[in-house]
């Protein structure tokens, strides 16, 4: 069975100080891996796709990671408005429209 | 250049009574999926429609509920007879038609259903 684990549920940093947030998944054959935002009351707000084991993508202070058996998503000297719930998702081959979503990682950064 | 839209926003149904839920997708987007994401839990894959199909609604509950994309209009997600279970955030998302896989997901504001 399709499975995506995200951890920690929940990590508080200071302003400035970097750190990552894991996904673990399980799959059938990926498709593609997906990095979402979501702030409190809205909809998810897209990130980053990666593909492939071994590729990286950045956006301003967060970059995305991927191996074979799970995601980073580094997140270097952030700022307050960093603060969010950051969704892991994968798309198996097999199928072509549902995305499987962990439960994400509330990310609270303190001034 | 809009992004996804829903409404309502917010909706507030009593047990028994049908809820409708709309969503249009983003421009020159086919693909429609409805999420639901229950207090506390991460989004559940309900189903995903291109106008006029139902593509894979292995995620939608058997009974009470039923999805639409019409060929003219927003895609409906119907509930009826809701129970307070039913309460939680409604998400629909698009994707453009013949995208290169994977597809990436567009989300909407979400429709947040309260059952009394």
């Amino acid at each position: 069975e399709d499975q995506v684990t995200q951890s920690p549920e929940a990590l508080r940093l200071q302003e400035g100080e970097s750190s990552s947030l894991n996904c673990s998944y399980t799959v059938s054959g990926l498709r593609g891996l997906f990095w979402y935002r979501q702030d409190p009351g809205k909809g998810p707000e897209f990130l980053f796709t990666l593909y492939s084991a071994g590729e990286e993508k950045e956006k301003e202070r967060l970059k995305a990671t991927l191996t074979k058996k799970e995601s980073f998503l580094h997140i270097t000297a952030p700022k307050p408005e960093d603060s969010a719930t950051y969704l892991c998702a994968v798309q198996a081959r097999s199928s072509a429209s549902k995305i499987i979503f962990g439960s994400g990682t509330r990310l609270s950064i303190r001034p | 250049n809009a992004g996804v839209m829903q409404n309502p926003r917010h909706l507030v149904r009593r047990r028994g009574q049908e809820a409708r839920l709309r969503c249009s997708p983003m421009k020159g987007h086919s693909h429609v999926y409805w999420y639901r994401q229950l207090p506390e839990e991460g989004l559940k894959f309900m189903v995903y429609l291109q106008k006029e199909n139902i593509i894979d609604e292995s995620g939608m509950p058997k009974e009470r509920f039923s999805a639409e994309f019409p060929k003219e209009g927003p895609s409906i997600l119907r509930i009826q007879q809701v129970v307070r279970g039913d309460s939680a955030a409604y998400f629909c998302a698009s994707s453009p038609a013949l995208a290169p896989p994977p597809d990436e997901q567009f989300f909407g504001p979400g429709t947040r259903l309260t059952v009394l």
